[in-house]
């Protein structure tokens, strides 16, 4: 059964404090992988896809990373705005028109 | 663009009563998405569709139906609301892309069933 499995479940950092979000996946062949980024009351908002063990992208502090397994999002010198909670979602190869997700990381980020 | 826009925002249903959730997007994506959210677990797929006319049952369809008459709107219909529904729900839409579709999401609604 395709599964991911993100953790922490919570993550608290000072402001600086640099760190990374694990997602681990099982699925049968990946399509690809994306992060979304959710505030509270807000719908999931895309930051990245990554398709290929070794592919890499980044955007202001963040960078994500994929290997066979798992996927790492780096936090670079975070700040309080990047305080959300961060979700991971695979798409299986034969599965394309689907989404499956992980139960994500709540990041607070304190001044 | 308004992206993907939902409504209600909010709406308190008694157990039994009907609603029918909108979602319409304006970016001519052939393919949308009904999710449900609640504390602690994914996001679960509940129907989507790749195109007008066309539906297909998620992960978890019971309660629930769909109809996409035009590319643009794509309602989620409750019927005989119970407590068990009480979530928030999003859309999302996405266009074919060899494979490559990324998904965009509407900001959601939430639903307490009373």
């Amino acid at each position: 059964e395709d599964q991911v499995t993100q953790s922490p479940e919570a993550l608290r950092l000072q402001e600086g404090e640099s760190s990374s979000l694990n997602c681990s996946y099982t699925v049968s062949g990946l399509r690809g992988l994306f992060w979304y980024r959710q505030d509270p009351g807000k719908g999931p908002e895309f930051l990245f896809t990554l398709y290929s063990a070794g592919e890499e992208k980044e955007k202001e502090r963040l960078k994500a990373t994929l290997t066979k397994k798992e996927s790492f999002l780096h936090i670079t010198a975070p700040k309080p705005e990047d305080s959300a909670t961060y979700l991971c979602a695979v798409q299986a190869v034969g599965n394309t028109d689907k989404l499956i997700f992980g139960t994500g990381t709540r990041l607070q980020v304190f001044p | 663009n308004a992206g993907v826009t939902q409504t209600p925002k909010f709406r308190i249903l008694k157990i039994g009563q009907s609603m029918t959730l909108q979602c319409a997007q304006d970016m001519n994506h052939n393919y949308m998405y009904w999710y449900r959210q609640d504390p602690g677990m994914g996001l679960k797929l509940i129907y989507y569709s790749v195109g007008a006319g066309i539906t297909d049952k998620g992960e978890v369809p019971n309660g629930y139906n769909v109809s996409r008459s035009t590319t643009e709107d794509f309602p989620l219909r409750l019927e005989l609301a119970a407590p068990s529904q009480t979530s928030v729900y999003f859309c999302a839409s996405s266009t074919p892309s060899g494979g490559r579709e990324t998904q965009y999401f509407g900001p959601g609604t939430r639903l307490l069933v009373l």
